[in-house]
């Protein structure tokens, strides 16, 4: 069974559409994550969600906008998409317990905004 | 304020040679380290941590890294690559236990292996 799971693997769209990137997690974590890498493979934290509430929230346009309908779901929803979007995004997920908070990743999403 | 630094961008080896991949951190707080590994096209496979316990921490394949506060580096290292290593490293920093703690990724260090 997957951990981590993200929908969909691959999306290619024009700019200016609107794109949702859901992520699910079967591991009972209390903390989501969203991370975007670059195509220098630089990695850099978006946002993170504990028990369904934002605690971090990097500077990223307001043209994302995350939501957490319960503990094991964190989508990622992208408003007038642009050419910069395109990136990988990983969603992760951990229990922050003590020092038990390793993050497990999804396998990512690859968008391309043409 | 935290940071981490991974010294070599791309490191080669040949297979059956030891692997050093450097990593050197800072942070305010009593950190929590870890290195990852991403192979191409995948997502990011956590290889070991340091939260504290024994500076020396044994991960998986075979990798292993030393905590030096002296030194603040957390370098990995492997005593015989592998083909199957070649891949993206990743050091990680995160300071503080919270959920909120900030999480720091390094820059990556590319691995390849020559035959």
């Amino acid at each position: 069974d997957t951990a981590v799971s993200q929908t969909p693997k691959y999306l290619v769209t024009q700019m200016g559409n609107d794109k949702s990137i859901k992520c699910e997690q079967n591991l009972g974590h209390d903390t989501m994550y969203w991370y975007k890498q670059d195509s220098k493979k630089f990695l850099k934290i978006m946002f993170s969600y504990n028990n369904k509430e934002l605690i971090i929230n990097e500077t990223v346009p307001n043209r994302f906008s995350p939501k957490s309908p319960d503990k094991a779901h964190l989508n990622l929803h992208i408003n007038s998409l642009e050419l910069g979007d395109s990136a990988v995004y990983f969603c992760a997920s951990s229990q922050v317990r003590g020092t038990y908070n390793e993050q497990f990743f999804g396998p990512g999403t690859r968008l391309t905004v043409l | 304020a935290q940071s981490v630094t991974q010294l070599d961008s791309h490191v080669s080896v040949s297979e059956g040679t030891p692997v050093l991949l450097r990593c050197n951190y800072s942070s305010s707080y009593s950190p929590s380290l870890f290195w990852y590994v991403q192979h191409p096209n995948k997502g990011l496979q956590l290889l070991l941590k340091y939260t504290s316990a024994a500076t020396l921490v044994k991960g998986i394949n075979g990798f292993e890294a030393e905590f030096k506060k002296s030194e603040t580096s957390f370098h990995l290292t492997k005593p015989s690559a592998h083909m199957s290593d070649a891949a993206e490293y990743f050091c990680v920093v995160r300071a503080g236990y919270s959920s909120a703690s900030k999480i720091i990724f390094g820059s990556g260090t590319r691995l390849s292996i020559r035959p």
